[in-house]
């Protein structure tokens, strides 16, 4: 049984273009979650994607954005790249039964240059 | 809003030594607490978790009673070993709340 698997593993963009990171969660699982994780810090949470919607949104601006889709997977979409976007952005799946237990994906590392 | 303060690292030990990393948590209502672990090279694991005051979390020889009363989850093991070389997060999720809130990590190297 497949974990969660993120793609691409490691990125690298420059400034003011668009990222698109992917997500696919554990079997069983029908919600999604995504973190930032910058250097030396702890996740932070960008937001959580439930039957194709948003349910729930951190801290972030507009610029960042996402997806899921029939299947369950998720896109993360970030515009107008900064160079403090730069961090590993994790992804995260659960499943409503099981509330709080939530597993990681080894997460997308982005380089904003 | 929620947030979790945890002890600073990095913290060294050798084989066989305690551990106790430090967390202590704001929030409102009842939150559920959890401590993480990152292995070099992996992604966030759940360690243990506890949903209520007085419950004890353990796995894998790690422990943390959820303290209501002074608002703490702090994480021990009686004996380390090299293998539990890793960063610790301890992190909450509130009783409305899907997302989880985590601290900084605490980076424990442990030395044969």
């Amino acid at each position: 049984d497949a974990g969660v698997t993120q793609s691409p593993t490691h990125l690298i963009k420059t400034r003011g273009q668009q990222v698109t990171l992917r997500c696919s969660p554990k079997s069983g699982h029908d919600t999604v979650s995504w973190y930032q994780q910058a250097l030396g810090q702890g996740p932070q949470f960008i937001f959580q994607y439930y039957e194709e919607e948003e349910r729930q949104r951190g801290n972030f601006p507009d610029r960042f954005s996402g997806h899921q889709f029939p299947n369950y997977s998720s896109e993360l979409n970030v515009n107008a790249l900064l160079l403090g976007d730069s961090a590993l952005y994790l992804c995260a799946s659960s499943s409503l039964q099981l509330t709080g237990k939530a597993f990681f994906g080894q997460g997308t590392r982005l380089t904003v240059v | 809003g929620n947030s979790v303060t945890q002890m600073e690292g990095p913290v060294t030990l050798s084989e066989e030594a305690f551990l106790t990393i430090n967390c202590t948590y704001t929030a409102t209502g009842y939150p559920s607490l959890f401590w993480y672990v990152q292995y070099p090279g992996e992604g966030l694991q759940l360690l243990l978790k506890a949903t209520k005051a007085d419950d004890k979390g353990s796995n894998k020889g790690f422990e943390a009673t959820y303290r209501k009363e002074t608002t703490s989850f702090h994480l021990e093991k009686g004996s380390v070993q090299v293998s539990d070389s890793a960063v610790y997060f301890c992190a909450l999720s509130g009783s409305n709340d899907y997302k989880l809130s985590f601290g900084a990590g605490t980076t424990v190297t442990v030395r044969a």
